[in-house]
């Protein structure tokens, strides 16, 4: 079946860190991989995204490439701020038509000045 | 932001009552989707809806049942709350998009107590 797993948190850094937040997925085919971020109390947002093997999806300074021979899909920031803390979900889609996102468990990141 | 409603968006109700959940979106999106968030659990897919009148079960739909009779709505029905449906439950819509979907744009969530 298909499953995303991602690392335990929290995950506590002092700004100006170096982030990574493992991921890796178990999927049929190929499917589409998500990073969605959501800030306290609030809902998702997506952060970036893949859509295939190779491809490196960015934004706000994050980044993230989609390996297909390690089944992974890290998230990393070379300099964290303290507006990053939140909860980051990787998740994937696959393939067929119509099926939902399946996420992983979330990792909290907790980031101080 | 992608225009999506939920309500309410906090409710407590007590066990063995009947809580009905809306999700309301005027993107026009032909899928909508029901999330429920627990510590340790992530995000897990309740129900899904395809179109109206088009829905489907996901991985926690036991205790759940859904329905669509309109593009813009999708309603997440408890028919007998209990405790361990205490979470909070987000809605997602998305759209096709070439062979593919859009990604999933959620709502602002509905914490939900049963007491």
């Amino acid at each position: 079946g298909n499953s995303v797993t991602q690392m335990e948190g929290p995950v506590t850094l002092s700004e100006e860190a170096f982030l990574t937040i493992n991921c890796t997925y178990t999927a049929t085919g190929y499917p589409s991989l998500f990073w969605y971020v959501q800030y306290p109390g609030e809902g998702l947002q997506l952060l970036l995204k893949a859509t295939k093997a190779d491809d490196k999806g960015s934004n706000k300074g994050f980044e993230a490439t989609y390996r297909k021979e390690t089944t992974s899909f890290h998230l990393e920031k070379g300099s964290v701020q303290v507006s990053d803390s939140a909860v980051y979900f990787c998740a994937l889609r696959p393939r067929q038509a119509g099926t939902a996102l399946i996420f992983g468990k979330g990792t909290t990141l907790s980031v101080s000045s | 932001d992608a225009g999506i409603t939920q309500s309410p968006r906090h409710k407590v109700t007590e066990t063995g009552t009947p809580v009905t959940l809306r999700c309301h979106q005027t993107e026009n999106h032909r899928y909508m989707y029901w999330y429920r968030q627990d510590p340790g659990h992530g995000l897990r897919l309740i129900h899904y809806s395809y179109g109206v009148k088009d829905t489907d079960k996901g991985e926690v739909s036991d205790g759940y049942s859904v329905s669509r009779s309109k593009t813009e709505d999708f309603l997440l029905t408890l028919e007998s709350a209990t405790s361990s449906q205490t979470s909070v439950y987000f809605c997602a819509i998305s759209e096709s998009k070439g062979q593919g979907l859009t990604e999933a744009f959620f709502g602002q969530g509905t914490r939900l107590t049963v007491v």
